[in-house]
């Protein structure tokens, strides 16, 4: 079976800092990534996926990440931080025939100091 | 265009009752998917839904049952709610059909917050 590890659970950051989200996932095959941010009271928002292809993805607000096969990791990065990037981050993992069903991390909740 | 519209946002239940929660995909959208969110246990996958059938199902007991409807709304029943029934419940809706690949994208609602005395 599937898991994701997301080894930070708390992240405070300084507001221009840049950021680095870890994740590592377990999946026999080729996995499709995702990253989600989830701000209090809300649901899920996507900010990016990687299915194939180029290793390096661009997603919104300013995030990337990169899909390291040989490191089982999808880190997510920032460059410089908004204090509006506080939220929970959830890193997750889809399966080859496993549908809509995906596999979340923890969590990292990311604190921006100003 | 409208999002994912779950109802209601929020409810109090007691324990033996039961809930029903409402969702409303994406215009367009056939497939929803429901999750349940908790301090403990994360987020974890309930089941999933394409045109009116259950495609997929999570490892939750039988009290938590859901149906969708022609039209692709879904609600999901949870029957004698215990305490660890409190939780988020996030429902996502997805233009893909859930058989071919883990790759399609989900867009989540802001979920009902189920609280359980």
């Amino acid at each position: 079976a599937q898991s994701v590890t997301q080894p930070d659970i708390h992240i405070t950051v300084s507001e221009g800092a840049s950021l680095e989200l870890r994740c590592n996932y377990s999946y026999g095959a080729t996995p499709y990534l995702f990253w989600y941010v989830q701000s209090p009271g809300q649901g899920l928002q996507l900010l990016l996926k990687y299915f194939s292809g180029d290793t390096l993805v661009q997603g919104i607000k300013g995030f990337e990440a990169e899909f390291k096969r040989s490191q089982s990791s999808f880190n997510l990065r920032k460059p410089s931080v908004h204090w509006s990037d506080a939220a929970e981050y959830f890193c997750a993992v889809g399966t080859t025939g496993g549908g809509n069903k995906l596999t979340f991390g923890t969590g990292t909740q990311l604190k921006v100091e100003l | 265009k409208a999002g994912v519209t779950q109802t209601p946002r929020y409810l109090i239940k007691t324990r033996g009752q039961q809930v029903t929660l409402s969702c409303s995909p994406i215009s367009g959208h056939r497939s929803v998917s429901w999750y349940q969110q908790t301090p403990g246990q994360g987020l974890q996958f309930l089941f999933e839904y394409f045109s009116e059938t259950q495609r997929n199902k999570g490892n939750f007991p039988g009290r938590f049952s859901g149906r969708q409807f022609s039209n692709s709304r879904s609600e999901m029943n949870v029957s004698t709610l215990e305490l660890g029934d409190s939780a988020l419940y996030l429902c996502a809706s997805s233009r893909s059909h859930p058989s071919a690949s883990g790759a399609n994208v989900l867009t989540f609602g802001a979920g009902s917050r189920l609280t359980v005395l």
